[in-house]
């Protein structure tokens, strides 16, 4: 079946502009988690959501930085006024309970601010 | 503060050789544990999971896990050159509706011919 895809694959904006990066999970998976990954970087927890709950927010690192989940499906990751420390490679996963909640991972969006 | 360790390498070893690669966590209630490969340029891809003490084999692959150390490492038997990337250990959350995943740094493991 499909696996999780994730639009753009790579997006260059001017610092200051909002991007919105879009993921969308493997049909079934009620938790969806973006991260980011900094060059030759590990990968930082942002946002986790499962199912109707409330997301984890915790990983967010500033109020610049917002997502949603809409019909428990697509989520969009939105970044206000860009700055250079944004760029970064914006990985999605999806996992589900039955499959023991190993995560599968979006090939990611490059994001360039410049 | 949940934590999982790994050796950031590199790891260096030659082909045909067994790479052995290690992780330890911190969240004594964590119930299983994953290794995701990553090659450069590219999203982490999943090899193995494993949630009982003991040894797990898939091919090549072996995970070996020991809840009483809080040690998870995998085993490479016979490492070819496109065995080369970083590996990345995570261990799932304990407690509550809470299933995020903790992910370690990884280890670069480099495989010569």
């Amino acid at each position: 079946g499909a696996g999780v895809s994730q639009s753009p694959s790579n997006k260059v904006t001017e610092k200051g502009k909002d991007v919105e990066l879009r993921c969308d999970p493997i049909s079934g998976h009620t938790a969806l988690y973006w991260y980011r990954q900094s060059l030759g970087q590990g990968l930082e927890f942002l946002i986790y959501f499962q199912g109707n709950s409330a997301p984890d927010k915790s990983g967010l690192p500033s109020d610049r930085f917002s997502a949603e989940r809409t019909g428990g499906s697509v989520s969009t990751l939105t970044i206000q006024r860009t700055q250079q420390e944004d760029s970064a490679v914006y990985l999605c996963a999806s996992s589900s309970r039955t499959s023991g909640y190993e995560q599968y991972f979006g090939p990611g969006t490059r994001l360039t601010v410049t | 503060q949940k934590e999982v360790e790994q050796n950031s390498g590199p790891l260096s070893v030659p082909e045909g050789a067994i790479a052995s690669l290690n992780c330890t966590y911190s969240d004594r209630g964590s119930q299983s544990f994953f290794w995701y490969r990553q090659y450069s340029g590219k999203s982490p891809e999943l090899i193995m999971f494993i949630y009982s003490n003991g040894d797990k084999e898939d091919g090549r692959f072996t995970a070996q896990l020991n809840k009483a150390s809080q040690y998870v490492s995998l085993l490479i038997r016979d490492s070819q050159p496109s065995d080369s990337a970083t590996y990345l250990c995570a261990a799932l959350n304990s407690g509550g509706s809470n299933y995020k995943l903790t992910f370690g740094k990884g280890t670069l493991l480099t495989v010569n011919p």
